[in-house]
């Protein structure tokens, strides 16, 4: 049974350009959320999508959008890169019992 | 509201020691409290999670206290192992209709010596 799965792993991006994260979900989850981790601090929650709508958004701008399918595999998209959006980007991914799990995440690094 | 509040920022423990780390927040709707582990350039993985309805679970070495009236929480790991070397986060959330959405602690990041 594969866990959450997440592509790139790595990817290095210069400022203005846009970025697309990919997440699978593991096995029986039907709800993804996409949380971003600078160095050294917390995830912080960008938004969730379940049944392919946003059902909850963070304090992060327009900039950060994102898109579920109807196998449940979630993109996250950030348009106009900043410097400060270098960071590690994880993926969520749960089901009924409310219990969130983790990819590896992508790590995103702006120049 | 929707802080949630860790200590310490770092902690240092010999090998057969209890690590003790603990975590305050202030939303009294959360209903989930979960643990994650993180080890350097990976995702958090779930290490243990209580809900409010009771005061402590054990799982293995990890249990968790919770204290509802205080507004607060605790990890304990017994016999604490050089592998469990990582970063501990707290989180709590209100799980509804719309999702989990999970709050984060700062982190603290433990260290396990010989």
């Amino acid at each position: 049974d594969a866990g959450v799965t997440q592509s790139p792993t790595h990817l290095i991006k210069t400022r203005g350009q846009q970025v697309t994260l990919r997440c699978s979900p593991k096995s029986g989850h039907d709800t993804v959320s996409w949380y971003q981790q600078a160095l050294g601090q917390g995830p912080q929650f960008i938004f969730q999508y379940y049944e392919e709508e946003e059902r909850q958004r963070g304090n992060f701008p327009d900039r950060f959008s994102g898109h579920q399918f109807p196998n449940y595999s979630s993109e996250l998209n950030v348009n106009a890169l900043l410097l400060g959006d270098s960071a590690l980007y994880l993926c969520a991914t749960g089901g009924l019992t409310g219990e969130l799990f983790f990819g590896e995440g992508s790590r995103l690094t702006v120049l | 509201q929707q802080q949630v509040k860790q200590s310490p920022q770092s902690l240092i423990v010999q090998k057969g020691g209890i690590s003790i780390i603990n975590c305050a927040y202030e939303n009294t709707a959360f209903d989930y409290f979960p643990w994650y582990q993180q080890f350097p350039g990976k995702g958090p993985a779930l290490l243990i999670a209580i809900r409010p309805d009771v005061s402590e679970k054990k799982e293995g070495r990890f249990t968790i206290s919770f204290n509802k009236s205080a507004k607060q929480f605790s990890l304990h790991i017994m016999d604490s192992q050089p592998g469990d070397s990582a970063t501990y986060f707290c989180a709590a959330s209100l799980i509804t209709g719309g999702g989990n959405k999970l709050t984060f602690g700062t982190g603290t990041q433990l260290k396990v010596e010989l």
